[in-house]
């Protein structure tokens, strides 16, 4: 079965420390991989997503950056922290090919003081 | 026009009682509907799915109603429980890529 893992589950920062936050999947090949934003109480931005090893498709210009340096491990980056980044980071993964079902993680609370 | 409107942003239901959220989109070009629930600090979960060619689908308690004319479909938990308090995403897909509504946060009193 598939199994989709992602840490830390909570991270306090400073502001303009950096960031690295890890997702990876185990049990399938070739996956589209996502990474989401929540702010409390609020619905699910997608920051970025990925269909393959180096392809990054960015779909909100901001302060973070993703990588995909092995085929089913997507990280989340910064190099300066914003208080603006504070939130919810969901990873998520998709069979290749069929973006209908998305299967999340359990998150990464990040609170940038 | 990429745009999924969710409402209510919030739900206070007694517990057996039938909330329903609506959802509604401009795009004729969506071609799946998912609902997802998530739980506090989880991930959103798949609940149930339609497709624009089904006016009605039910899975256990789960049921989604699908108004193409309108383009409008809702979500309905017929028996609800306490359990079933959560946030409930709609969605629906063009190519790649889900557009997600708001949320709506959902609490069945008991």
């Amino acid at each position: 079965s598939q199994t989709i893992h992602q840490w830390p589950a909570t991270l306090v920062q400073p502001v303009g420390s950096p960031l690295s936050l890890e997702c990876t999947v185990e049990g399938t090949s070739n996956p589209n991989l996502y990474w989401y934003r929540q702010a409390a109480g609020r619905g699910l931005q997608l920051l970025f997503y990925s269909v393959g090893i180096g392809q990054i498709s960015s779909e909100v210009p901001q302060n973070l950056s993703a990588s995909r340096p092995q085929d089913r491990q997507f990280i989340l980056s910064s190099k300066k922290l914003l208080l603006s980044d504070s939130g919810f980071y969901l990873c998520a993964w998709s069979r290749g090919g069929n973006n209908e079902k998305l299967f999340f993680g359990s998150g990464t609370q990040l609170s940038v003081l | 026009q990429q745009q999924v409107k969710q409402s209510p942003q919030s739900l206070i239901v007694q517990k057996g009682g039938i909330p329903i959220i609506n959802c509604a989109y401009e795009n004729t070009a969506f071609d799946y509907f998912p609902w997802y629930q998530q739980f506090p600090g989880k991930g959103p979960a798949l609940l149930i799915a339609i497709r624009p060619d089904v006016s009605e689908k039910k899975e256990g308690r789960f049921t989604i109603s699908f108004n193409k004319s309108a383009k409008q479909f809702s979500l309905h938990i017929m028996d609800s429980q306490p359990g079933d308090s959560a946030t409930y995403f709609c969605a629906a897909l063009v190519d790649y890529q889900l557009i997600w509504g708001a949320g709506t946060k959902l609490i069945i009193k008991p």
